[in-house]
């Protein structure tokens, strides 16, 4: 069975802050992906990253960074020099072939000025 | 290109009607998806399409659901009939390239449904 956890339901920071968003996924097949979508307050689901469970090195975009690490099963976010406008909702959600997307619970990130 | 389009943006129904959501996907995806949120089950996906044909609707919660998509470019959720705990947000999203579901999925802005 696969599922993801995101054990973090709300995190506050203060703007310039760095967050790091866990992620922790469970799967026995070897064959998987790996994504993180924001859901601003807006509503729609945009999507940040896509991982293959063949592919561990990190990525970085501009502010936004993740660490995949098989060895302990999890995907984390980080956010560098947090703004306001990276509050939202964050979701983790993992694929495995023949399944389906599932998502964790979403991580609550305010950032306040 | 425009990005997938839901209608309505917002039902409120009453209990026992029929309720149809829409969805056109972006043009040139092959798979559509549609998914329910709700505070007490998060984001569940409900059935998938690959080229017009259901692959999974194992997500659709009961009879009362249905979801059809005639062609490429336009999909429908029906609720029949409606019940109040089927108030949620409902997304549906397409995805490009065949023989790869796993491939980034656009979101549309959804629909809030409220049964009253």
């Amino acid at each position: 069975a696969q599922k993801v956890t995101q054990a973090q339901t709300e995190i506050s920071v203060v703007e310039k802050e760095d967050v790091t968003l866990d992620c922790v996924y469970e799967t026995r097949d070897t064959t998987y992906y790996l994504f993180w979508y924001k859901q601003p307050p807006s509503g729609e689901l945009v999507f940040l990253i896509r991982r293959n469970s063949f592919d561990e090195q990190n990525e970085i975009s501009g502010r936004y960074s993740w660490n995949f690490q098989k060895s302990t099963s999890s995907f984390n976010f980080t956010i560098t020099a947090s703004q306001v406008v990276d509050s939202a909702v964050y979701f983790c959600a993992q694929w495995i072939s023949g399944s389906r997307l599932t998502f964790g619970e979403g991580t609550q990130l305010t950032v306040n000025p | 290109d425009a990005g997938v389009i839901q209608s309505p943006r917002h039902e409120v129904t009453e209990m026992g009607q029929e309720v149809t959501l829409r969805c056109k996907p972006i043009s040139g995806h092959d798979y559509l998806f549609w998914y329910r949120q709700t505070m007490m089950r998060g984001l569940e996906l409900l059935i998938y399409f690959n080229n017009n044909v259901p692959i999974d609707d194992s997500g659709m919660p009961e009879d009362r659901f249905s979801a059809k998509m005639p062609n490429a470019s336009f999909s429908t959720l029906k609720i029949q009939p409606s019940e109040p705990r089927d108030s949620a947000v409902y997304f549906c999203a397409s995805s490009p390239r065949s023989g790869n579901p796993a491939n980034e999925q656009f979101f549309g802005p959804g629909t809030r449904l409220t049964v009253l």
